[in-house]
């Protein structure tokens, strides 16, 4: 079957401007969530969905970054006036429910290029 | 609240010998751990986890990790490395929180 899949895989884009990447996840997942990974650092956790219940947006770095998913279907992650530091693999990743020893599937990222 | 440490972002060993791949957590829960592997340019692919079942858990590619509670350790081996094993590999805990990473460890494989 069909994994998580990411768009764009790639994007470059200039300080300032407004980004939108997306994660379609495994269907039948209802959990969904959201990391950054900076050149040879770990993954930082941004944002996750569960079911229809409020995001936990514990992780996200400020009020520029922002997350929507409509029920348990596509996610969009939004970088608004992008800052070079935001330059990043954004991974998405999706699991049957959150928490216990259920498996995360990851998608293979956005790479985010800020200029 | 639950952390991991990986000891050594880069370890090299020779093609053949044993690959050892350190991982110590902090929980305040009893965890559920687990190793990821990511080759270049792709995402994350679960090599194994820990879920209490068993404290010597196998998983693919000839890996596996032992569960020591005393030691608050989950380090990853491999008896005999191969050079399709070069990869970063990442340790992750779940508590009653999303699952935390380490900070990953480079593995490369000389010939």
């Amino acid at each position: 079957g069909a994994g998580v899949s990411q768009s764009p895989s790639n994007k470059v884009t200039e300080k300032g401007k407004d980004v939108e990447l997306r994660c379609d996840p495994i269907s039948g997942h209802t959990a969904l969530y959201w990391y950054r990974q900076r050149l040879g650092q770990g993954l930082e956790f941004l944002i996750y969905f569960q079911g229809n219940s409020a995001p936990d947006k514990s992780g996200l770095p400020s009020d520029r970054f922002s997350a929507e998913r409509t029920g348990e279907s596509v996610s969009t992650l939004t970088i608004q006036r992008t800052q070079q530091e935001d330059s990043a693999v954004y991974l998405c990743a999706s699991s049957e429910r959150q928490g216990g020893s259920y498996e995360q599937y990851f998608g293979p990222g956005t790479r985010l290029t800020v200029t | 609240a639950q952390s991991v440490t990986q000891l050594g972002s880069h370890v090299s060993v020779s093609e053949g010998a044993l690959v050892l791949l350190r991982c110590n957590y902090s929980s305040s829960v009893p965890p559920y751990l687990f190793w990821y592997v990511q080759y270049p340019n792709q995402g994350l692919q679960l090599l194994l986890k820990y879920t209490s079942a068993a404290t010597l858990v196998k998983g693919i590619n000839g890996f596996e990790a032992e569960f020591k509670k005393s030691e608050t350790s989950f380090h990853l081996t491999k008896p005999s490395a191969h050079m399709s094993d070069a990869a970063e590999y990442f340790c992750a805990v779940r508590g009653n929180t999303p699952l935390v990473f380490g900070k990953g460890t480079r593995l490369s494989v000389i010939a």
